[in-house]
């Protein structure tokens, strides 16, 4: 199956410093890639969809200022963290879209666990 | 707006019992289905995919049955093993092929030895 990468798998910061989160397709090429956000014991609740080479569309609620994506390449997919803060300390998933594929399954990286002090 | 409820939230069974996790959805206008697998502090894998012209997926020791009229699907597992264990998720595609997945909260499989 396609393989979705994510770097780093955890990481911890100061409140006000920025966290940029990777994303990758490792064998396969993705033209849409997402941004989830899961708190726990609950529902993943997407936060934006990205196309590569466009700007990001986000969701109702999600500050496009705060969270800036980046979908510079068919297989990368960057999510930046402005001047994070506690409360956006959560865990982070992204996920692909193969170009073409007609039943346009997504597959998902293994998630960013942010802890923002 | 879509809604995707998973009862129960948390099922706890001895092994090699066969148990079905229930998945229901508001907006029967969906494009299709998809149960997935979430271990604690993990990313989500695939387990089925089911269009929405299909009644049934199967895979292994799980079967996904799928009733679009009744907003309904189930997740059935046979035989269980401790291996199982884990949050299972259901997400459904709505608004066409390009519609964005909604899932519901998981339900957490717990399968005792």
């Amino acid at each position: 199956g396609a393989v979705v990468s994510q770097h780093p798998s955890r990481v911890i910061c100061k409140s006000g410093t920025s966290v940029k989160i990777e994303c990758r397709s490792l064998d396969f090429q993705a033209t849409t890639m997402f941004w989830y956000r899961q708190f726990p014991k609950q529902s993943l609740m997407l936060m934006a969809t990205s196309n590569e080479g466009s700007k990001a569309t986000y969701e109702q609620g999600v500050e496009k200022d705060k969270f800036l994506i980046n979908h510079a390449s068919l297989t990368l997919s960057t999510l930046t963290v402005t001047s994070a803060h506690p409360e956006d300390s959560s865990f982070y998933i992204c996920s692909a879209k193969i170009s073409g594929r007609v039943y346009n399954e997504q597959f998902f990286g293994p998630g960013t666990r942010l802890t923002v002090l | 707006k879509q809604e995707v409820t998973q009862i129960p939230a948390a099922l706890s069974v001895p092994e090699g019992e066969n148990l079905v996790l229930n998945c229901s959805f508001t907006d029967s206008a969906i494009y299709n289905l998809q149960w997935f697998r979430q271990d604690p502090g993990k990313g989500l894998t695939s387990l089925l995919l089911i269009q929405s012209s299909q009644r049934e997926q199967t895979s292994g020791r799980l079967n996904a049955s799928l009733d679009k009229s009744s907003g309904r699907s189930t997740l059935y597992i046979a035989a269980s093993q401790p291996g199982d264990s884990a949050t299972y998720l259901c997400a459904v595609r709505g608004g066409g092929s390009q519609g964005n997945l909604i899932f519901g909260k998981g339900t957490k499989l717990s399968v005792k030895p």
